[in-house]
C-alpha cells in the first residue's frame, strides 16, 4: 500500500481564490510528522508547512494551513488567495516514529490563472 | 552559509560509464539523503547515512553505492550507468532525531544515453 497518496496529478485555480491539495497517508505508528513542499519550475524543492501527529491544533504558515483530520488520515494543504507564483509542483510527505526516513507522495502540479 | 550543495548540476553519461555524485552541507546536520525523481513519481529514496561512516539501503538502491568519509559530504556513485538511471537526483540533509523538515540541495540532472 502507498504510504502517502496525492490522488490529483493536477489543478487549476483561479488567482486570488483558495485550494485545497489533497493528501492521504497510511501508517501504523502513532507518532510521524507530515510536510508539504513546493517545488516551482527552476527545480528547488521548498519547504512549506509540517504537522505533528500529536499536534491538537491545525498547522498554519501563512498563506498555507494544514487541514489535518487524523482518523480519516488525511493532511490537505490549502493555499488561501492564490498568486501566480504559487504555480509549482507540490509534494506531501511523512515521517514515521523513527525519525530517518521520509516518504513522498508522487505530487500535484498546480497551475493558478490570471 | 551554502546550506546544501550539489556537483555537478548536469551531466550526460554514456551506457557504462561510471561517475560520482558529491554532495556538500554546511548544516551540521546529521542525517544525509540522495533521492531520485522520475516524472509521475515524486521522490524515492535511494540510500542514506545517519551519521559519518554509516550508510543504508532507501526504497531504489540497485545500481548505486554511497559513502559518508566525512560529516559534511554524501557521495552517491554509478558503478555501470544504465539509461534507467536517467534522473534528477537530490540530496537532503536533516538534523537528527527530530522531526524538522529536510533542506534539500539544488539537484543533479543526469541523462544516460
Amino acid at each position: 500500500a502507498q504510504k502517502i497518496t496525492q490522488t490529483q496529478p493536477g489543478m487549476f485555480v483561479q488567482e486570488k481564490e483558495a485550494v485545497t491539495l489533497d493528501c492521504t497517508y497510511d501508517t501504523s505508528d502513532p507518532s510521524y510528522g507530515l510536510f508539504w513542499y513546493k517545488q516551482p519550475s527552476s527545480g528547488e524543492m521548498i519547504f512549506l508547512i509540517y504537522q505533528g501527529s500529536y499536534d491538537q491544533q491545525n498547522a498554519t504558515e501563512g498563506r498555507y494551513s494544514l487541514n489535518f483530520q487524523k482518523a480519516r488520515k488525511s493532511a490537505n494543504l490549502v493555499i488561501s488567495a492564490s498568486q501566480l507564483g504559487d504555480s509549482a509542483m507540490y509534494f506531501c510527505a511523512m515521517r514515521e516514529g523513527g525519525y530517518q526516513k521520509v516518504t513522498f507522495g508522487t505530487g500535484t502540479k498546480l497551475q493558478v490563472i490570471p | 552559509n551554502a546550506g546544501v550543495t550539489q556537483t555537478p548540476k548536469f551531466r550526460v553519461l554514456k551506457t557504462g560509464q561510471s561517475m560520482t555524485l558529491l554532495c556538500a552541507q554546511d548544516m551540521n546536520h546529521e542525517y544525509m539523503y540522495w533521492y531520485r525523481q522520475d516524472p509521475g513519481m515524486g521522490l524515492r529514496l535511494i540510500h542514506y547515512s545517519v551519521g559519518e561512516g554509516t550508510t543504508a539501503k532507501g526504497e531504489v538502491p540497485d545500481g548505486y553505492n554511497v559513502s559518508r568519509l566525512k560529516k559534511q559530504n554524501f557521495l552517491l556513485g554509478l558503478e555501470s550507468a544504465a539509461p534507467s538511471q536517467t534522473s534528477v537526483y537530490f540530496c537532503a540533509t536533516q538534523e537528527a532525531l527530530s522531526y524538522n523538515e529536510q533542506f534539500f540541495g539544488p539537484g543533479t540532472r543526469l541523462t544516460v544515453l
